[in-house]
């Protein structure tokens, strides 16, 4: 089965800088990969989708690259703010098989610090 | 337009009773997900349906689970005979229509805790 691995320590940056989050798959490349964002208490935000096809997506401060050569996927938030605190989220869908669950990663928590 | 509801957001129930869950997904969308997420844990498929099918079901545990998506009505997810390690946040997510793989909208959540 599709493994996914997010750091599990805190990601801990300065305002204004850009934090870059790393999600690493194992098992077979997926059609779509996805970022979600939560915070504490509430449900998963969608935030961005990427295909295989695709090598980076860009979203305002946001952007996404997938190298299905390394199975990985890096989350960049530039210009980071405060209020950009959370825990983020990797997901891979298996549509491409009939199968439209995501599997998670558990996630990366980010602190930006003012 | 209005975001997927869940209810009740709090839920708290002894063990050996039954937990009743509730989703309305968002107006349009036709696809409905389940998903656990115990303390500390990264979210745990569960269950995948369509009004009035259960399309997959392989995240489900065998046992006192149950799901549900009728014609009319919200979807359902059902508990019997609680545990305490069925203590964890219930998310339900839904998505539009159509081939393509979409992104999910997810609910607030429903907490359970057995005591």
């Amino acid at each position: 089965s599709q493994k996914i691995e997010q750091n599990s320590e805190a990601l801990n940056i300065q305002e204004g800088k850009t934090a870059t989050l790393t999600c690493n798959y194992t098992n077979y490349s997926p059609a779509y990969l996805q970022w979600y964002r939560q915070d504490p208490g509430r449900g998963p935000v969608f935030l961005l989708l990427i295909r295989e096809n695709e090598k980076e997506k860009r979203k305002e401060r946001l952007k996404v690259t997938f190298d299905t050569t390394l199975k990985q996927s890096l989350f960049h938030i530039t210009a980071s703010q405060p209020a950009d605190s959370a825990t983020y989220l990797c997901a891979l869908d298996q549509w491409d098989t009939g199968r439209r669950a995501l599997t998670f990663g558990s996630g990366t928590r980010l602190q930006v610090q003012p | 337009n209005a975001g997927v509801m869940q209810n009740p957001r709090h839920l708290v129930r002894r063990r050996g009773q039954e937990a009743r869950l509730r989703c309305s997904p968002m107006k349009g969308h036709s696809h409905v997900y389940w998903y656990r997420q115990l303390p500390e844990e990264g979210l745990k498929f569960m269950v995948y349906l369509q009004k009035e099918n259960i399309i997959d079901e392989s995240g489900m545990p065998k046992e006192r689970f149950s799901a549900e998506f009728p014609k009319e009505g919200p979807s359902i997810l059902r508990i019997q005979q609680v545990v305490r390690g069925d203590s964890a946040a219930y998310f339900c997510a839904s998505s539009p229509p159509g081939g393509a793989s979409y992104e999910q909208y997810f609910g607030p959540g429903t907490r359970l805790t057995v005591t």
